[in-house]
């Protein structure tokens, strides 16, 4: 039974499209996030969720828009994609906010936008 | 932001000899030191971890090693197999204590 799910593993779209990706976790945490992995395999935080509740928000662009219907999913939207977002995109959670608490990450949903 | 430099980028070892791979960081808040280890294609995962309030810990044959004052830490990983072949990320807590970041990762190989 899987901990941090994410839907779909693979996506392909073009320039200008809208799209979403989902994240659910069964781990009963109460923070999650986004991470971008680009293509030299960086990883860095974009967004972060406790309970529903916005806490992180890097400098990312406002097409992207993360959404927490509840503290198990954490779903992030992307509008009018552009080739520069091309990436591996990660979900994880932890138990609770802070940062030493060990993340546990989703296998991730490659985003390829030509 | 907070950087976290990781070197070397790539590493090559013989089975059964030993990797380390360093990490420095710039913010004298951080106190929270995991490494992540990521097979291709699969998702990070933790190996191991180090607070500031300690200064080496072990875990079979991997440790971890903290210098605060010198804000570098290392990993190390002995008798290495085949199957510890990954990419490994350090990181860092950020000053507000909510996110991590990652150094760029080591590409380690262990050829048998």
């Amino acid at each position: 039974d899987t901990a941090v799910s994410q839907t779909p593993k693979y996506l392909v779209t073009q320039m200008g499209n809208d799209k979403s990706i989902k994240c659910e976790q069964n781990l009963g945490h109460d923070t999650m996030y986004w991470y971008k992995q680009d293509s030299k395999k960086f990883l860095k935080i974009m967004f972060s969720y406790n309970n529903k509740e916005l806490i992180i928000n890097e400098t990312v662009p406002n097409r992207f828009s993360p959404k927490s219907p509840d503290k198990a999913h954490l779903n992030l939207h992307i509008n009018s994609l552009e080739l520069g977002d091309s990436a591996v995109y990660f979900c994880a959670s932890s138990l609770q906010p802070g940062a030493n608490y060990e993340q546990y990450f989703g296998p991730g949903t490659r985003l390829t936008v030509t | 932001g907070e950087n976290v430099e990781q070197h070397p980028s790539t590493l090559s070892v013989q089975e059964g000899d030993s990797a380390v791979i360093k990490c420095t960081y710039s913010d004298s808040a951080s106190n929270y030191f995991p490494w992540y280890k990521q097979e291709l294609g699969k998702r990070p995962q933790l190996i191991i971890d180090i607070r500031s309030n300690v200064g080496e810990k072990k875990d079979q044959r991997i440790a971890v090693t903290l210098n605060k004052t010198a804000k570098h830490f290392s990993l190390h990983i002995t008798e290495t197999q085949p199957e510890d072949s990954a990419v490994y990320f350090c990181a860092a807590s950020t000053n507000s204590g909510y996110a991590l970041n990652f150094g760029k990762g080591t590409s380690l190989l262990v050829t048998p």
